[in-house]
């Protein structure tokens, strides 16, 4: 199983540039989240799915959007790109099902904007 | 307001001895989970161990184990035996329960550093 895949691995960004990281998940999970990691602060939410169709604001959401049209597939869009939005991005996802107990994550997306 | 606190930035440890990373939880509601991640130079978030919090015994994995303590609010991760692959930086994170509005978001704690020395 491929698990959870992010795309792209690495990218440079100018400032004022959009750009889209696509997070797929092959588990048939109903719950997907994007992360941002950041030197010093652990991770923290962007946004959330909790299913297709459905997003909600996690603790960091200005700045991005994120769209959920397929359930195995959840994007996140930077409109306009800032350098505070430089950042290791991490796609996961969950299976309620299995009593919360699991949290899978993608390899990430090296994001830098100069 | 929900908070994972890991006090040591860095740790040290020799090659073969046990090691004890701490996390302490802050949380006003009955029913959560605990998690321990992995996160190698390579960046990948790898899950290592799980404890709910009405767990009774103690959660181990391998060479994981959580030493859970559930009035102190503390939830620390032990690797016995350390090997030079444990070096890492190490992130607990703790998941409400909120019955069925559960959105399973986690939090995180700022992570600790393991270097494992030979």
């Amino acid at each position: 199983n491929a698990g959870v895949t992010q795309t792209p691995k690495f990218r440079v960004l100018k400032t004022g540039q959009s750009m889209t990281l696509l997070c797929a998940q092959d588990m048939n999970h109903e719950y997907m989240y994007w992360y941002r990691q950041d030197p010093g602060m652990g991770l923290r939410l962007i946004h959330y799915s909790v299913g297709e169709g459905t997003t909600a604001k996690g603790e960091v959401p200005d700045g991005y959007n994120v769209s959920r049209l397929k359930k195995q597939n959840f994007l996140l869009g930077l409109e306009s790109a800032a350098p505070s939005q430089t950042s290791v991005y991490f796609c996961a996802s969950t299976p309620p099902s299995k009593g919360w107990t699991e949290a899978f994550f993608g390899q990430g997306t090296r994001l830098t904007v100069v | 307001a929900q908070k994972i606190t890991q006090t040591q930035p860095g740790m040290f440890v020799q090659e073969k001895e046990a090691v004890t990373l701490d996390c302490t939880y802050d949380t006003s509601d009955q029913s959560y989970g605990l998690f321990w991640y992995k996160q190698p130079s390579s960046g990948e978030m790898i899950f290592l161990i799980y404890q709910g919090s009405y767990d009774e015994q103690n959660a181990t994995e391998g060479r994981y184990s959580l030493n859970f303590q559930k009035a102190r609010k503390s939830a620390n991760l032990v690797i016995s035996a350390s090997q030079l692959g444990d070096s890492a930086m190490y992130f607990c994170a703790m998941r409400e329960w909120a019955g069925s509005s559960n959105t399973g978001k986690l939090i995180f704690g700022q992570g600790t550093t393991l270097q494992v020395k030979p």
